[in-house]
């Protein structure tokens, strides 16, 4: 059971918009601690997506999106790619469990 | 910036699963911190723990009885110890530099360790 919850996986087709929620609580994003996101693609290390709720790495394009708002926070890929199939994670940090960076439990991109 | 981890691949049930991550292009001491991050196969990321370069650590407490981590800025490098290993604690095992707010910017590539007889 993670600490920030996540849908297991979404689906869209290329070109469509999908979102992507995480759900925490008062002691994680209710508390105004940020919400990062990491894309990661098959067989490969996570990479940053979006980091302090709203903002891209470089490199990252403008289809990659967030938000937070009171204790959920969201992800939104728009004009949907092929290569956009993935899984994506959350991430924040808990005030109750001593410093804790925790993680949601990943949701899995189908492009169809 | 770059992280690589290396350690065995194969640990017996009861021993000690020790890694470490060497970083380059930039220098453990400017005041990041440096974190562990595992993933059962066909499963999700589990932060493990994160050091300082003074060594002040926070660790995950699900694994606070089982984990040390420690830095060594001469070597510009840190490391992980994760006592009496079990089949459970079969997972690739990712460092990582923590970015702002305790976000990780830079990830390693990730190495495989099982935990078999």
């Amino acid at each position: 059971q993670s600490v920030l919850t996540q849908p297991p996986s979404v689906s869209g087709a290329p070109g469509q918009r999908v979102t992507i929620s995480c759900t925490g609580s008062s002691s994680n994003l209710g508390a105004n601690y940020f919400v990062h996101w990491y894309q990661q693609l098959p067989g490969t290390a996570p990479k940053l997506l979006i980091y302090d709720n709203n903002k891209r790495p470089s490199g990252v394009p403008d289809r990659f999106s967030g938000s937070k708002s009171g204790t959920s926070a969201s992800l939104a890929i728009s004009g949907l790619q092929a290569d956009d199939e993935a899984d994506y994670y959350c991430q924040s940090y808990d005030s109750s469990l001593r410093a804790s960076r925790v993680f949601g439990g990943g949701t899995k991109l189908t492009v169809l | 910036v770059q992280l690589q981890e290396s350690g065995p691949g194969l640990v017996k049930p009861s021993e000690t699963l020790s890694l470490t991550c060497d970083v380059s292009g930039y220098s453990i001491s400017n005041g990041s911190y440096w974190g562990w991050i595992r993933q059962p196969p066909g499963k999700g990321l589990e932060w493990i723990g994160s050091i300082y370069h003074t060594g002040q650590n926070y660790y995950n407490p699900s694994l606070r009885s089982r984990v040390s981590m420690s830095v060594d800025t001469s070597k510009n490098q840190f490391s992980l110890n994760l006592r009496s290993a079990t089949a459970a604690d079969t997972a690739v095992y990712y460092c990582a530099k923590e970015g702002r707010f305790y976000s990780l910017d830079f990830w390693g590539q990730g190495t495989l360790v099982t935990v078999s007889s």
